[in-house]
């Protein structure tokens, strides 16, 4: 069965540092999302990309972050300058279509960041 | 502000009984409420979709209700195994025109054997 992959499982990261987040969405996808989920919180979104850009994104999104689809098989999530409460753990999304009617989101297992 | 609220917020059962865990939302308009499971440390993975005119949709012994008029919704799962202890997540899908989901808190529940 079809899945979302995500890299590296688990980052470790210095405050200032930037980090590249990793995924591999299901292939005929076209819609793409990163998520996420801050221990013991609910999982919020950050940004929707469709067609090579951002379709939709949250408040949370702000300059420190930007995506890329890179090269047709990757999308990625970079944070540019990180901070302690950017740690949390980050989930990649995909679906077909856009999520409404009975469109599946098929979900990555997250990338647990921790910022030190 | 919180548009999707789940209670109870944790709850623990005996392995082999049936529990029903809640859901308000106030998103509106809303295209379908989906119910989600996540694994502790994974990601979550969906239960089932109901679009605004289904009243109930069954995934083997999970079973999801709607009531679109007062906003609810329910997970009921039957005989409950040790493998059903997980995030029980409710979640609102956006309008037409947008793509976000909106997630619940989730229930947490523990399968006790």
């Amino acid at each position: 069965e079809p899945e979302v992959t995500q890299t590296p499982s688990h980052q470790v990261t210095q405050m200032g540092q930037e980090v590249i987040l990793r995924c591999v969405p299901i292939s005929n996808h076209l819609y793409f999302y990163w998520y996420r989920q801050i221990l013991g919180q609910k999982v919020e979104f950050l940004v929707s990309f469709y067609n090579n850009e951002i379709s939709e994104k949250s408040e949370i999104f702000d300059d420190q972050f930007s995506v890329e689809r890179p090269d047709g098989s990757n999308f990625t999530l970079k944070i540019r300058s990180t901070k302690l409460e950017d740690s949390a753990m980050y989930f990649c999304a995909s679906s077909e279509l856009r999520v409404m009617g009975n469109t599946e989101a098929f979900f990555g297992q997250g990338t647990r960041l921790t910022v030190v | 502000k919180n548009q999707v609220e789940q209670s109870p917020q944790s709850l623990i059962i005996l392995e082999g009984k049936n529990c029903t865990l809640q859901c308000n939302y106030t998103v509106s308009p809303f295209s379908n409420l989906r119910w989600y499971k996540q694994d502790t440390g994974r990601g979550p993975v969906s239960l089932t979709i109901m679009t605004f005119s289904e009243n109930t949709k069954s995934n083997g012994r999970y079973t999801a209700t709607l009531d679109a008029d007062t906003k609810q919704s329910s997970l009921h799962i039957t005989a409950s195994q040790l493998s059903d202890s997980a995030s029980y997540i409710c979640v609102v899908s956006p309008p037409p025109g947008y793509s976000t989901l909106t997630f619940g808190k989730g229930t947490m529940l523990l399968v006790s054997p």
